[in-house]
């Protein structure tokens, strides 16, 4: 049972435009979601996060959107860089769980000069 | 300032070896965490501590054992390695303040 779907496994992108990376959830007792990035050889990093009581988080080039009544979240990269090209990994935490996360399957954005 | 830090990067292991994954952080934190990432996969919660002497499964324990004998140090270990082991496992510390922090990885192959 899969709580936390990523249904792009990968996602090319022309350097200058947006990317757009999903993210869908089963479980509507998530009371907060995090994207993190991931380069080969490298560990996670965390990217940005978002509350289940907000609809949006920005920073910089980097916003998330979340619709809870979809349970759907995105992140918008605006404009994409060719460095932006990793693996994208949306990230769940259950209220009260301490850092226990559930991860969604990972989106491989490549942005091409 | 070290952060996470995992041992050792890469290892090959023949079916039915043992081998202990090392992990240790130098913040302090008393959450520690193990998972697996298999291609497509994401990442799977393996054993979590929630500090020194406390250990819990997570969703795929099977196979694994960990210890929590200091707050720094959080070992996982393989007893009897098996194919579908063959993964790359990561180790993170986390605080509420901070979130995750994530080791780089240690690559393992059973053969």
């Amino acid at each position: 049972d899969q709580q936390v779907k990523q249904n792009s496994p990968s996602l090319s992108v022309q350097e200058g435009r947006i990317s757009i990376l999903n993210c869908d959830y089963t479980n509507s007792m998530f009371d907060y979601f995090l994207w993190y990035k991931k380069y080969p050889a490298e560990g996670p990093t965390f990217l940005i996060s978002i509350s289940s009581i907000k609809d949006k988080n920005e920073d910089g080039r980097f916003t998330v959107f979340l619709n809870k009544s979809a349970k759907h979240l995105s992140l918008h990269i605006v404009p994409s860089q060719p460095g932006d090209s990793a693996v994208y990994f949306c990230a769940a935490h259950l209220y009260n769980q301490g850092g226990k996360l559930i991860f969604g399957q990972g989106t491989e954005l490549s942005v091409k000069p | 300032n070290a952060g996470v830090t995992q041992t050792p990067k890469f290892r090959i292991l023949k079916i039915g070896q043992s081998m202990t994954l090392q992990c240790t952080q130098d913040m302090n934190h008393n959450y520690m965490y193990w998972y697996r990432q298999d291609p497509g996969m994401g990442l799977k919660l393996i054993y979590y501590s929630v500090g020194a002497g406390i250990t819990d499964k997570g969703e795929v324990p099977n196979g694994y054992n960990v210890s929590r004998s200091t707050t720094e140090d959080f070992p996982l270990r393989l007893e009897l390695a098996a194919p579908s082991q063959t993964s790359v496992y990561f180790c993170a510390s986390w605080t509420e303040l901070y979130g995750y922090t994530f080791g780089s990885g240690t690559r393992l192959t059973v053969v």
